[in-house]
């Protein structure tokens, strides 16, 4: 079982809708959680994290965490061709006095216009 | 501008010659790391480095090696490069990733053909 896991897609959704992305993870020791995006030929950038259940919110984005079901997920609204790239999930948590961080290996978006 | 830089963004080097990709974050952090891209593998951790002199394997370190001498600079160095370290190559800092922390800054990226 991989440590982080997500969709590779591609997920095609109309402009205008709610893109939802999602993964899980299997160690329930991890205790931070992030949301990257990253454009085709370039370095992922950070959307979101989030370290508490429940949701968070920034703008058209929303993240999801449920630490008992291991997964965490992100809303987009309002989704905008500009948003088609990639979203690269990662899970942190503190491990032998460093904090290791593991990638999943992301979810396609394409939004059409 | 906070930024980690990276160098150079693309290189094509042949096998058996000794490359250093070097890298600089400008945001005084104390956590640096290296990581290649590999289709349909994602992200993976080379090195990393949790302060000056301080650094630790990853997950897939065998041919790499790393040096932070600095607090800004976290060079990645092949010294002998083969075929299957042709990758995409990115640095990465950050302050912390606990509680409060804001995650990794990336650099732009390093385009790595060995031939």
């Amino acid at each position: 079982q991989k440590e982080v896991e997500q969709n590779s897609g591609p997920l095609s959704v109309p402009e205008g809708a709610i893109a939802s992305l999602n993964c899980t993870y299997s160690d329930r020791g991890s205790q931070s959680f992030f949301w990257y995006r990253q454009y085709s030929g370039k370095s992922p950038e950070l959307i979101m994290f989030i370290y508490s259940n429940g949701d968070k919110e920034d703008g058209r984005f929303t993240a999801q965490l449920n630490k008992a079901s291991q997964y965490v997920s992100l809303l987009i609204r309002d989704s905008q061709p500009s948003d088609s790239a990639t979203y690269l999930c990662a899970v942190a948590k503190n491990s032998g006095g460093y904090q290791k961080v593991t990638f999943g290996t992301g979810t396609k978006l394409q939004v059409i216009p | 501008e906070a930024q980690v830089t990276q160098n150079p963004r693309y290189l094509i080097t042949v096998t058996g010659k000794k490359l250093t990709v070097t890298c600089s974050q400008n945001m005084n952090h104390e956590y640096m790391s290296w990581y290649r891209q590999d289709p349909g593998l994602g992200l993976r951790q080379i090195y990393y480095s949790m302060n000056v002199e301080v650094t630790d394997k990853g997950d897939v370190p065998e041919g790499y090696k790393v040096s932070r001498k600095e607090k800004r600079n976290f060079p990645l160095i092949l010294e002998s490069p083969s075929p299957n370290q042709t990758s995409l190559y990115f640095c990465a800092s950050s302050f912390t990733f606990v509680r409060g922390g804001d995650g990794y800054t990336f650099g732009s990226g390093t385009r790595l053909t060995v031939v």
